[in-house]
């Protein structure tokens, strides 16, 4: 069965460096999300893309994020300029078409900043 | 906006019990409605979805869900719990307000089945 898959599994970096979190959706899906858990608190919104651009972003998705679909199978995070408070598990999620509701999570990637 | 409320941080259940895992919503217009499981360590694995139809919805590992418009809630169930039942469970709305199609999750609800 096709899945999300996520690298790192866990990043470690320094307070203002930059980390790129990666992404491969399932194949065939057209909508692209990112999530946020930090630890013990509920999953947030980041951002969705389709069509190449972003059609929604959260408060959270300031101008230190930006996301990129550089080719046909990757969908990347950036985080230019790391906080302490970035540090949580990121999801990537997928999803096949509008009228298929569902999304679809890879395992996450937990981002621990120092 | 729409939202989806978990009252219950933790659900105890002895195996072999049915379990049943609360949620309830606050939406404008038609709900539709999702339950996620998180493992230790794991990413959010979708169970089942409320969209329209029957309001008794039927998903993953024996899991089934009932959707009560006039108590606004989508419980999650199930008639014999299982040890390895034990995980975090997300109740979620989609959410059209921003323009996309965002899913909207509750606190969660920790299920511990014991032996």
């Amino acid at each position: 069965e096709p899945e999300v898959t996520q690298t790192p599994s866990h990043q470690v970096t320094q307070m203002g460096q930059e980390v790129i979190l990666r992404c491969v959706p399932i194949s065939n899906h057209l909508y692209f999300y990112w999530y946020r858990q930090i630890l013990g608190q509920k999953v947030e919104f980041l951002v969705s893309f389709y069509n190449n651009e972003i059609s929604e972003k959260s408060e959270i998705f300031d101008d230190q994020f930006s996301v990129e679909r550089p080719d046909g199978s990757n969908f990347t995070l950036k985080i230019r300029s790391t906080k302490l408070e970035d540090s949580a598990m990121y999801f990537c999620a997928s999803k096949k078409m509008d009228s298929s509701y569902e999304q679809y999570f890879g395992p996450g990637t937990r981002l621990t900043v120092t | 906006a729409q939202s989806v409320a978990q009252p219950e941080d933790q659900v105890n259940v002895a195996e072999g019990n049915p379990l049943t895992v609360k949620c309830t919503y606050s939406v404008s217009g038609n709900p539709y409605l999702f339950w996620y499981v998180q493992y230790p360590n794991r990413g959010l694995q979708f169970l089942l979805k409320y969209i329209t139809g029957d309001n008794l919805v039927k998903g993953s590992y024996g899991f089934e869900a009932e959707f009560n418009k006039s108590q606004t809630s989508f419980h999650l169930k199930k008639p014999s719990a299982l040890v390895s039942d034990s995980a975090l469970y997300f109740c979620a709305v989609r959410d059209l307000t921003g323009g996309g199609n965002k899913l909207t999750f509750g606190t969660g609800t920790q299920l511990k089945v014991e032996l």
